[in-house]
This record gives structure tokens, sequence and C-alpha cells, in this order.
């Protein structure tokens, strides 16, 4: 079984709509991170999170939001969709000092 | 300016090419990132360093810190190694990562 995972995979949604992108990990690490891709502009830190009752923005955390439920699971939620939010979402975990593990990517389409 | 600056932004090499990619940062790094995102959209971390080299498999990943610059290379590189090579720096209290925009390395058979 994959150490991060991401749900959905895939996900086309309409302008407006609420939407909840869900991060787990099975690596035992209390840091989480999201981060979107867009072509030409590499990968962008969305929120981040260093426990349970940490939370801290990102460089573009304007129309997002997160929920640390627990160690292992950090959700990332776009409140009212836009069709610029449209990209490749990515979350991963890490350890101090280490390296990070990426999960799979969450393709999202806002039409 | 972006703090983290790859070159080439595309590279085409012919299997069993010595290959680099290079990256340089204009920031205080705590460490240096190589990442590979494969054609699928995975992404995998090669390397992280702070100083020095360091070697796994055919790859092979050196730091400057006095220049601000890091190389990634790929001996004798084949059609797998085709993939989106990544530079990231992490700095800040935080640890933050900030990433370069990648290099498109594809090698021909």
């Amino acid at each position: 079984d994959a150490d991060v995972t991401q749900t959905p995979r895939n996900r086309i949604t309409k302008t407006g709509k609420r939407i909840m992108l869900e991060c787990s990990q099975t690596k035992g690490h209390d840091r989480m991170y999201w981060y979107r891709q867009d072509p030409g502009l590499g990968l962008r830190l969305i929120y981040y999170s260093f426990d349970v009752k940490d939370i801290n923005k990102g460089e573009i955390s304007d129309g997002y939001s997160v929920s640390r439920q627990a160690q292992a699971k950090f959700s990332l939620s776009l409140e009212s969709a836009i069709p610029n939010q449209t990209a490749l979402y990515f979350c991963a975990t890490s350890d101090f000092g280490q390296g990070q593990y990426f999960g799979p990517g969450t393709r999202l389409t806002v039409t | 300016k972006n703090e983290v600056e790859q070159s080439p932004q595309n590279l085409t090499a012919q299997e069993g090419e010595f290959i680099t990619i290079n990256c340089s940062y204009s920031v205080g790094i705590s460490a240096l990132h190589w990442l590979q995102q494969h054609p699928g959209g995975g992404i995998v971390s090669l390397f992280m360093l702070s100083s020095g080299k360091k070697k796994h498999g055919r790859l092979i990943a050196t730091i400057n810190i006095q220049e601000k610059h890091s190389s990634l290379h790929i001996t004798a590189s084949h059609p797998r190694d085709s993939a989106v090579y990544i530079c990231a720096v992490s700095s800040g209290s935080a640890r933050q990562l900030t990433f370069g925009s990648g290099t498109q390395l594809t090698v021909l058979p």
C-alpha cells in the first residue's frame, strides 16, 4: 500500500462548488503539506501543518482552507471553486530534516 | 527573479550519454532537494543535501554552498530516466520548500 494516498485522483467540478481533497499517510510523520502544480510554474505551497494543532499558510493560501483531523490526515478544501484553481494538487509528508514523500496527486478541473 | 532557477528547461539526450542539470538559488538555505516527476505525475524525492556530494546508483548530486549552485548528474542515461527533474530549496524557520520550474529530460534509445 502507498505511504501517502490522495482522494479523489481526478475531479471535475463546476464554478462555485465546494470541494474537498483528502490526504492520508502511514509514514507516521508529523509534517504534512499541500501543493499545487501549474504548467510552467512549478510546485507552490498552499498550506502546511507541523502537527494537529499547528496549521500555517503557504505562498498561495487565498481561496483554500485546510483541516488536520489527525496526525495521519490532512484535507484541503476549496470553499467556492473557480476556474483558475484548475491544477494538479499534491499532498506530501516529512519528518524534520528529511526529504518529503509525495502522494500521487489529484487532478482538479473547475469548469 | 525566481528564487530557484533551473537549466536547461528541456534536454534531449541519446541513451548512454552523461547528463547534467543545473540549479541556482538566491536565498540562504538549510538544504537542497532533487525530485523526479514521472510522466504519470508521481513525484519521488531523489536527494536532500546541504553540502558536498551524494550518489545513488547512476545519479549524483553536488552542491556548492558558496556559489549557491547544485548539479544533478546522470551517468549512462537510459530511456527510463525520462522524466521532469525538479530542484527545490528549504529555507526559513519552517524549512518550507521553494521549487524550480523543472527540467524535462528525454532520453532517446
